[in-house]
């Protein structure tokens, strides 16, 4: 089964400190991956993809197919960072299903 | 307006009550799709829409009837909800469904069903 898993619920973490939010999916294709970021009061949006190699906002997320694992990643973490964070698959094979894990909140502490 | 936006941002509604949700995207996207977000759960995809014609409807319960006049609007239609209906109904916007484009996405109506 087509399954995304995000085994933290509540991350916290000190200012300045690295971050790293897990996700880890099940899917037997090549799969698109994505992280989408949901800040307080604001509306759900896409921070990357894992096609895109780029890093947002000092984050980057590296696709490990022999691990199954998309975990998102920053050096330094800033207060402005505390946000709801979701992992979201595309299977190659599905015209519109986005399979989304449950959310790790991040929670930075000054 | 630019974006997505949903209308109302709360509904409080009787089981026997009928009411809509709004959904209008101003992107010029041919997708919209409406999803439901309950707390600690994965997010549940209920309908996609591509150029006007439902192309998905994920085993949602007829209660839930949705309606895509054009491209820029959709609708959710809400008739004798159950109390577990209760939840944030996102509507989201893409180019088209199925191309592995961003999704974007509305505020939310949160919905309580009494």
């Amino acid at each position: 089964a087509q399954r995304v898993t995000q085994p933290e619920k509540l991350l916290s973490v000190f200012k300045g400190a690295p971050v790293e939010l897990k996700c880890n999916y099940s899917y037997s294709g090549s799969p698109e991956l994505f992280w989408y970021v949901q800040y307080s009061r604001q509306r759900l949006q896409l921070l990357l993809r894992h096609i895109s190699r780029e890093s947002i906002k000092g984050f980057t997320a590296d696709l490990n197919k022999g691990e199954t694992s998309f975990h998102l990643k920053k050096p330094f973490a800033q207060e402005e960072d505390s946000a709801m964070y979701y992992c979201a698959l595309s299977p190659m094979d599905s015209n519109y299903q986005l399979i989304w894990g449950a959310g790790t909140k991040l929670i930075i502490k000054p | 307006e630019t974006g997505v936006t949903q209308t109302p941002r709360h509904l409080v509604m009787g089981m026997t009550n009928k009411k809509s949700l709004k959904c209008e995207q101003h992107l010029g996207h041919n997708a919209m799709y409406w999803y439901k977000q309950s707390a600690k759960k994965p997010l549940e995809l209920m309908f996609v829409y591509n150029f006007k014609e439902q192309t998905e409807n994920n085993s949602v319960p007829s209660r839930f009837s949705p309606e895509c006049p054009n491209s820029s609007h959709l609708f959710l239609h809400l008739h004798t909800l159950q109390p577990e209906d209760s939840a944030l109904y996102l509507c989201a916007s893409s180019q088209v469904a199925g191309a592995t484009g961003e999704l974007f996405f509305g505020e939310g109506s949160r919905l309580t069903v009494l």
